[in-house]
């Protein structure tokens, strides 16, 4: 079965950092292209990050530019967000989503990990 | 920017009723690149429709996407009790790589 697992989310000050972790199974993980989806509270949702199978191309929304590092360890079948200098509004689910090869889109999803910027 | 606005913002419907859900784009979007998401509370969103017509794998024949350019829709020919729930339409922009969603529209139950 393919699946994405995400962990690493809580609570944090604002200022704080966190790391957050997706491990995928069932699928090869080094062949696709990966990325990190957001919703706040009773919001839609909102592109995070991309990252490509190799490491060589990484993408950020605007408003975690310069704040925000993905990355991946494809021998670990690991997907990572780096998350600095958070803000009260960062507040959010988390999601990675696997990338839907030549579709433009994403087909797998996982559950979500909840971050919380408060003091 | 190339802005989503989905119409209308929340539907209230009985099962075995149809229903047309709008997308509209601030701009020319590929075909190609809009697809239809559906979210349940507490689930993570399930892709429904990409290249704005084709239904993804598992998905039920009674949805069915459509459109292009500015304007796509989505259509749930014959409401299930399991259909109730919020969609989000997608796109992707190609310089550089990102994607956008609209707002949602939340179908709800009459």
């Amino acid at each position: 079965e393919v699946e994405l697992v995400e962990s690493g989310g809580g609570l944090v000050k604002p200022g704080g950092s966190l790391r957050l972790s997706c491990v995928g199974s069932g699928f090869s993980f080094n062949s696709y292209s990966m990325n990190w989806v957001r919703q706040a509270p009773g919001k839609g949702l909102e592109w995070v990050s991309s990252i490509s199978w190799s490491s060589v191309d990484f993408y950020y929304g605007d408003s975690v530019k310069g704040r925000f590092t993905i990355s991946r360890d494809n021998a670990k079948n690991s997907l990572y967000l780096q998350m600095n200098s958070l803000r009260a509004e960062d507040t959010a689910m988390y999601y990675c989503a696997r990338h839907y090869d030549e579709k433009y889109t994403f087909n797998v999803w996982g559950q979500g990990t909840m971050v919380t910027v408060s003091s | 920017e190339i802005m989503l606005t989905q119409s209308p913002g929340t539907l209230s419907l009985s099962p075995g009723e149809g229903v047309t859900l709008s997308c509209r784009a601030s701009q020319s979007v590929s075909s190609s690149f809009l697809s239809w998401s559906q979210q349940k509370p507490g689930q993570a969103p399930r892709l429904l429709i990409y290249g704005a017509s084709i239904r993804a794998a598992g998905i039920p024949d009674r949805f069915s996407g459509s459109g292009s350019g500015t304007d796509f829709t989505l259509t749930i020919s014959r409401l299930e009790p399991e259909d109730f729930a919020v969609y989000y339409c997608q796109q992707y922009v190609t310089s550089p790589p990102s994607w956008t969603f609209g707002q949602g529209t939340k179908v709800e139950i009459k």
